[in-house]
């Protein structure tokens, strides 16, 4: 099955600074690298997501970068601010196989230092 | 509009005891996962329903656990026989259709507490 490398597993950035998250995937089937940003005792919430026919997306500070060669994506998070002080979640899934577990990696706790 | 939710938010229960926990996917969602999250852990997935077909249960990790889909919306995952090492937030997740989009939205979680 699929396994997810997550890493840093905390990372401290000032704010201002950029913060790079980063994972490493198994399946060189899977196809869909969502992110969730999860605040301390809430509910994972869905922040980027890409898809295995796309290398970047952007949406506002936050891009995600793939490289299917390497089988890695990566989080980027410019112009860090305090209410981005959260933990981060990568994911992976196969899609389109009949079933769309995501596989999680472990989490990177970001704090952003005012 | 509404989105997933869970009942109950918390429950603390003694070891032996059997469990139920109950999730209301987002209406018109046709696939519904269930995830656990151990403590300073990412999510672990347990079991997915999409529409009609035979759920993928591959996650479970004991048959201590089960989990029913009712009318193609509500769920209930069940663990009998509690034991500590299933204290968790048990995390259900919704998406409008598991093969043309894959966004999963979250419902806030019920925390078992086995004692």
């Amino acid at each position: 099955g699929e396994n997810v490398e997550q890493h840093p597993s905390t990372l401290s950035v000032q704010e201002g600074d950029s913060a790079v998250i980063k994972c490493t995937y198994s399946d060189s089937a899977s196809n869909y690298f969502p992110w969730y940003k999860q605040e301390l005792g809430k509910r994972p919430q869905l922040i980027i997501d890409i898809r295995s026919n796309v290398g970047e997306k952007k949406d506002q500070r936050i891009a995600v970068t793939l490289n299917k060669t390497a089988k890695h994506f990566s989080l980027h998070i410019t112009e860090t601010q305090p209410e981005d002080s959260a933990v981060y979640f990568c994911a992976a899934t196969r899609g389109g196989a009949g079933s769309y577990q995501l596989t999680f990696g472990k989490g990177t706790k970001l704090s952003v230092i005012p | 509009g509404a989105g997933v939710s869970q009942s109950p938010s918390n429950k603390v229960t003694e070891k032996g005891k059997d469990v139920e926990l109950r999730c209301d996917p987002i209406s018109g969602h046709t696939a519904l996962y269930w995830y656990r999250q151990s403590l300073g852990q990412g999510l672990e997935f347990l079991i997915y329903f999409q529409g009609n077909s035979a759920p993928d249960k591959s996650g479970l990790p004991s048959d201590r656990f089960s989990a029913e889909r009712t009318g193609g919306s509500v769920s209930t995952l069940t663990i009998q026989r509690t034991q500590q090492e299933d204290s968790a937030v048990y995390l259900c997740a919704s998406s409008l259709e598991g093969g043309r989009t894959y966004e999963q939205y979250f419902g806030p979680g019920t925390r078992l507490t086995v004692t």
